[in-house]
C-alpha cells in the first residue's frame, strides 16, 4: 500500500524558515518523480514544486522560486520542502504528492499545516 | 501559464441524478488532463487521468471525456458518497495548474 506521511508543519512567523518531510513507503520510491502540491484554508490546489528521480530536475511554480527548495534522500526514501523567507501568503496544507510529471498526481499525502503568522 | 476554468462553480443535485462538469483550458493541452475528487478534511483523491481513464479502484460511474481545450466529468448516477469538491488539473505546460474547483452538493 502507497503509503506518503508529512510532518514539520506548524507555525512560524514572517521571514522565517520551516523544512518539510515527507516519509515514502509502499512503492520503490526512486522511481518517480515527487511533488509538493498547497492548498490555502478554504482554497483551491496549486502545485508547488516537483523533483525527478535522481534530483537532477527541480521545477517551482513562480512564487516561490528562490524561497522554496526541493529535495530528496532516495536511501531513505524521503521528500523534503525546505521553505526560507515565508509570507502570510505561504499559509497552506502542504501535501507530499507521487509523480504529478510523468503521469498524474496518483497518490497524496495527508498533508501538513503551515501557517505563517506573527 | 495555462488558466483551467471549471464550471458551475457549484452543482445542486439529488442522489441518483446525472452530474456534469465542465472543465475548459486556455490553450489546448491534448489530453494531459486530470480530475480529482476532495471531501472535507481529506487529501484530494485521483480520479481520472489522461482525460479519459479511470484510477485504479475508481466506480465505474465516474467517467471522462474530452481534448484539447475542453473536458468533462460525467458521474452518472450520484451516491451519497459522492457529494464533494472537484478539481481538474493540467500537465501538459509548466506549470501544471488546477480549475478552482466544482462543488457537488445535496439538493
Amino acid at each position: 500500500e502507497v503509503q506518503l506521511v508529512e510532518s514539520g508543519g506548524g507555525l512560524v512567523q514572517p521571514g522565517g524558515s520551516l523544512r518539510l518531510s515527507c516519509a515514502a513507503s509502499g512503492f520503490n520510491f526512486d522511481n518517480y518523480w515527487m511533488s509538493w502540491v498547497r492548498q490555502a484554508p478554504g482554497k483551491g490546489l496549486e502545485w508547488v514544486a516537483n523533483i525527478k528521480q535522481d534530483g537532477t530536475e527541480k521545477y517551482y511554480v513562480d512564487s516561490v522560486k528562490g524561497r522554496f527548495t526541493i529535495s530528496r534522500d532516495n536511501a531513505k526514501s524521503s521528500l523534503y520542502l525546505q521553505m526560507n523567507s515565508l509570507r502570510a501568503e505561504d499559509t497552506a496544507v502542504y501535501y507530499c504528492v507521487r509523480d504529478c510529471n510523468i503521469g498524474p498526481c496518483d497518490y497524496w499525502g495527508q498533508g501538513t499545516l503551515v501557517t505563517v503568522s506573527s | 501559464e495555462i488558466e483551467l476554468t471549471q464550471s458551475p462553480a457549484t452543482l445542486s443535485l439529488s442522489p441518483g441524478e446525472r452530474a456534469t462538469l465542465s472543465c475548459r483550458a486556455s490553450q489546448s493541452i491534448s489530453i494531459y488532463l486530470a480530475w480529482y475528487q476532495q471531501k472535507p478534511g481529506q487529501a484530494p483523491r485521483l480520479l481520472i487521468h489522461d482525460a479519459s481513464n479511470r484510477a485504479t479502484g475508481i466506480p465505474a460511474r465516474f467517467s471522462g471525456s474530452g481534448s484539447g481545450t475542453d473536458f468533462t466529468l460525467t458521474i452518472s448516477s450520484l451516491e451519497p458518497e459522492d457529494f464533494a469538491v472537484y478539481y481538474c488539473q493540467q500537465r501538459f505546460n509548466w506549470p501544471w495548474t488546477f480549475g478552482q474547483g466544482t462543488k457537488v452538493e445535496f439538493k
